[in-house]
């Protein structure tokens, strides 16, 4: 069965600093990935996905993740952490059809401090 | 270009009563996404429509939810009689195709008490 796993319920990192939040699926196939965030008062926005090729994925407000088929897992990634990225980001799962029936982890919230 | 827009943003209601929830999606967006977050716990899919036709409901947690897209436009998500445990919040999102990026809207949080 499909399943996402954030295993951070809560990250608070300062302001410049690097971040990098986990994410760990189960996918009986190869995986279509997605990360999205929430800011408070907003819906939910894609940051980046990954679907085939380059593992390592370039996302919207300078994130990144990379895919590691051997270890299950879809991190996501920023080098310096500004204070408007505080939200709380989602993983995903879907399948090869792309189509947005997804499987969300439970998601990590970010606090950034000054 | 107005995004998905969700009424109401806030829901209360008393156990056994219902309520109506309403999603609209982005113009010309075919494809229209129902998900539901429970208090701590992941998002979930409820279900997806095409156009006004169910594609997969398999989500749908009981026939008290009854999810409808007439006319292919907006959609609403009607929960009758409402438990405790249908507390959340409830994401409505939309996309062009049905692998094309989908754009979701604030939620509904439905409180039931």
């Amino acid at each position: 069965a499909q399943s996402v796993t954030q295993p951070d319920i809560h990250i608070t990192v300062s302001e410049g600093a690097s971040l990098e939040l986990r994410c760990n699926y189960s996918y009986g196939a190869t995986p279509y990935l997605f990360w999205y965030v929430q800011s408070p008062g907003q819906g939910l926005q894609l940051l980046l996905k990954y679907f085939s090729g380059d593992t390592l994925v370039q996302g919207i407000k300078g994130f990144e993740a990379e895919f590691k088929r051997s270890q299950s897992s879809f991190n996501l990634r920023k080098p310096s952490v500004h204070w408007s990225d505080a939200a709380e980001y989602f993983c995903a799962v879907g399948d090869q059809t792309g189509a947005n029936n997804l499987f969300f982890g439970t998601g990590t919230r970010l606090t950034v401090i000054p | 270009e107005a995004g998905v827009t969700q009424f109401p943003s806030h829901s209360v209601i008393e156990k056994g009563q219902t309520v109506t929830l309403r999603c609209d999606p982005i113009s010309g967006h075919d494809n229209l996404y129902w998900y539901r977050r429970v208090m701590g716990k992941e998002i979930k899919f409820l279900l997806h429509f095409v156009k006004e036709s169910k594609q997969d409901e398999s989500g749908m947690p009981n026939n008290r939810f009854l999810a409808e897209r007439t006319g292919g436009t907006y959609s609403t998500l009607k929960v009758q009689p409402a438990e405790l445990e249908d507390s959340g919040v409830y994401f409505c999102a939309s996309s062009q195709t049905a692998g094309s990026e989908a754009f979701f809207g604030q939620g509904t949080r439905l409180t039931v008490v």
